[in-house]
């Protein structure tokens, strides 16, 4: 495997399933994001890791939880969603200390019914 | 806070044309950096250039190249003898100074869906 993986790359729930997605990188990198791109919405950043601590969080609902047991795995929990929570979530990887080039998986779409 | 307008929705030309992408950004920082990434139909954003806020060359990578201009706020994109290959979206991004966590997350413009027909 090369670059940045996700599974499951598509996901159907419902609002009272818990699921969880999942992102490996094969870069080497230590920091790792994950973003929603919703339909006819810009990207938006929800989570940033760096060296395996959450830096940022950018108000974010509680029904989605991240996980980052190391620094090539990154993990989102969710749970309790509703259904404009279905988009494409995407994972990134990077080096860590600002400003680097974010080196994107191909995501995970998913639907809330 | 930052923005990174693309005031283009989408954008349709026959093959062979040359197309302009234009991308302008708000940010207060004096140090930033722009993006350009590449969404084809199969989702994966793909890297493109990356350019510092105090190297206003512009930049050539084969068919592609870059303007960017300082003065105007604006990082544009030109796709020289567009092929339909080149059909996707293409989203310019800003990633201003380090938060002090060791990483920032990239503010994305909409987006351009540019359609190349044969």
């Amino acid at each position: 495997e090369t670059g940045v993986t996700q599974t499951p790359r598509h996901l159907v729930m419902g609002m009272t399933n818990k699921k969880s997605l999942k992102c490996e990188q094969h870069l080497g990198h230590n920091a790792m994001y994950w973003y929603k791109q919703s339909a006819k919405k810009p990207l938006e950043l929800m989570f940033v890791y760096s060296l395996e601590e959450r830096v940022e969080n950018n108000s974010v609902p509680s029904r989605f939880s991240p996980e980052c047991p190391n620094s090539s795995h990154l993990f989102l929990h969710l749970h309790t969603l509703q259904p404009e929570d279905s988009a494409l979530y995407l994972c990134a990887s990077s080096e860590s200390g600002g400003r680097k080039t974010q080196y994107f998986g191909p995501g995970t779409r998913l639907l809330v019914l | 806070a930052q923005k990174v307008t693309q005031a283009q929705t989408e954008i349709s030309v026959v093959e062979k044309e040359d197309v302009t992408l234009d991308c302008v950004y708000e940010t207060r920082d004096t140090t930033y950096y722009l993006f350009w990434y590449k969404q084809p139909p199969s989702g994966e954003l793909v890297f493109l250039i990356r350019r510092n806020s105090f190297d206003e060359q512009n930049e050539i990578s084969g068919r592609y190249s870059w303007n960017f201009q300082k003065s105007t706020s604006s990082f544009n994109f030109t796709i020289t003898a567009s092929q339909v290959v080149d059909s996707a979206v293409y989203f310019c991004a800003l990633s201003e100074a380090n938060s002090g966590g060791g990483a920032d997350g990239l503010t994305f413009g909409k987006g351009t869906h540019l359609i190349i027909q044969p």
